[in-house]
Order: C-alpha cells, then sequence, then structure tokens
C-alpha cells in the first residue's frame, strides 16, 4: 500500500528566503504527484502536477521535481512571501482512481 | 477554468437529522470524491464514484452513503447524523483519459456542524 511522507510538518522561515518542501513515498509505480496548497477553512487549490515521465514542472515561483526511482518529490518556492503561507501536501497517483495524500508541511512566511 | 462547486460553505445540523451534501463539477469529469478532514488526521476518503450509478468504498464510508444520478453532480448523504460527523467535507473531481488520470480539483468545502 502506498504511504506519502510529509517532512517538516511544519516550517517557518523569514520572508524573501527560498524554501523547499519534501514528499517522499514508499511506491515509485506511480503514474503523476500532485501539489496542492490549502489555506485555513479552505478547499485544495491544485499547484503543480507531474507526470511520472517529467523530472519537474514550473509555474510562477513555484518549482516541483520528481525522482520516482528514489520515491521523492520536492517543491521549491523561490523568494518567499507572507501570503505563500498556507498548509501545502503532496499526493500519489497510482493505477488506482484515487490519490494517496501526505498529512502536510503547514509553512509560515514570516513578515 | 476548472469549477467544482458544493452547495453550502457552512451547514449546521442537529443529531439524527438527514443531511444532503452536493457537489457540482463542470469539466466532464469521470471520477468524483468526497472526503472528511479532521485535524491531526488529514484527509480521509469517505466514498468515491467512477461513473454514473457507480460508486465504491474508500476508507471511512460507514454511516454515509452517495448518490451519482448525473455525471456532473455527486451527493454525499449522512442517514442520521450524529455529532462525531462534524467535520469540513471536500469534494473533488478528476478526469482520465485512456488508462491515466488527470489533475484533480477540488470544491470549496462544506464546514459541517452537527449539534
Amino acid at each position: 500500500k502506498q504511504e506519502v511522507t510529509q517532512i517538516p510538518a511544519a516550517l517557518s522561515v523569514p520572508e524573501g528566503e527560498n524554501l523547499v518542501l519534501n514528499c517522499s513515498f514508499t511506491d515509485s509505480a506511480i503514474y503523476n504527484l500532485q501539489w496542492f496548497r490549502q489555506d485555513p477553512g479552505k478547499g485544495l487549490t491544485s499547484l503543480l502536477l507531474i507526470q511520472s515521465s517529467q523530472r519537474e514542472q514550473t509555474s510562477g515561483r513555484l518549482n516541483a521535481s520528481l525522482d520516482k526511482s528514489s520515491g521523492r518529490s520536492t517543491l521549491y518556492i523561490a523568494a518567499s512571501q507572507p501570503g505563500d503561507s498556507a498548509t501545502y501536501l503532496c499526493a500519489v497517483g497510482g493505477s488506482a482512481r484515487q490519490l494517496t495524500f501526505g498529512s502536510g508541511t503547514q509553512l509560515t512566511v514570516l513578515p | 477554468d476548472v469549477k467544482v462547486t458544493q452547495s453550502s460553505r457552512y451547514l449546521v445540523k442537529r443529531t439524527g437529522e438527514k443531511v444532503f451534501l452536493e457537489c457540482v463539477q463542470d469539466m466532464d469529469h469521470e471520477n468524483m470524491f468526497w472526503y472528511r478532514q479532521d485535524p491531526g488526521l488529514g484527509l480521509r476518503l469517505i466514498y468515491f464514484s467512477y461513473d454514473v450509478k457507480m460508486k465504491e468504498k474508500g476508507d471511512i464510508p460507514e454511516g454515509y452513503s452517495v448518490s451519482r444520478e448525473k455525471k456532473e453532480r455527486f451527493s454525499l448523504i449522512l442517514e442520521s447524523a450524529s455529532t462525531n460527523q462534524t467535520s469540513m467535507y471536500l469534494c473533488a473531481s478528476r478526469g482520465e483519459v485512456g488508462s491515466s488520470y488527470n489533475e484533480q480539483f477540488f470544491g470549496p468545502g462544506t464546514r459541517l456542524t452537527v449539534l
């Protein structure tokens, strides 16, 4: 059974810093991996989707990488801003219809 | 722009009431999902559907049922609401192409309180 782990559970950084969020998964037979953002009391917003054949995806200040063989993905946020404060979740898609989610990293960017 | 909408942002019900949570997506997605999210427990899958009138149990289906009469609409039903069903409920949809699955999108969530 696929398991997804996100470390650390919480992270606090000063504004302007570049940062990396980590996601690891136990079964490398995945189809894709998706990063989400969740603000308190809201639904999840899709940030990036990486297909298994891709190594990375970029959107603005966000860059997500995927290393299937080692079971890892990272989300890089450049020049962090207080508005980036949220919980970030990664989710892995395999042959099943449903995604397997990590428990998230709660990010606080201090002004 | 993909849109997943949920019928209510906030809902307050009494113990024993029958509760309907509605979800609609406008992207012609085959797959729709209902999750609940509780502090410290993360996202847990209740039910999902991969076609009209088709449903499959997720990790925590007890106390819930679902209905999918039309492709765009997926309803979650609490037959007799209990206080331990107080939670944030999230609906999602996901398309598929051949044997692979695409990006998943979520609705804004329904905060349900059962008194």
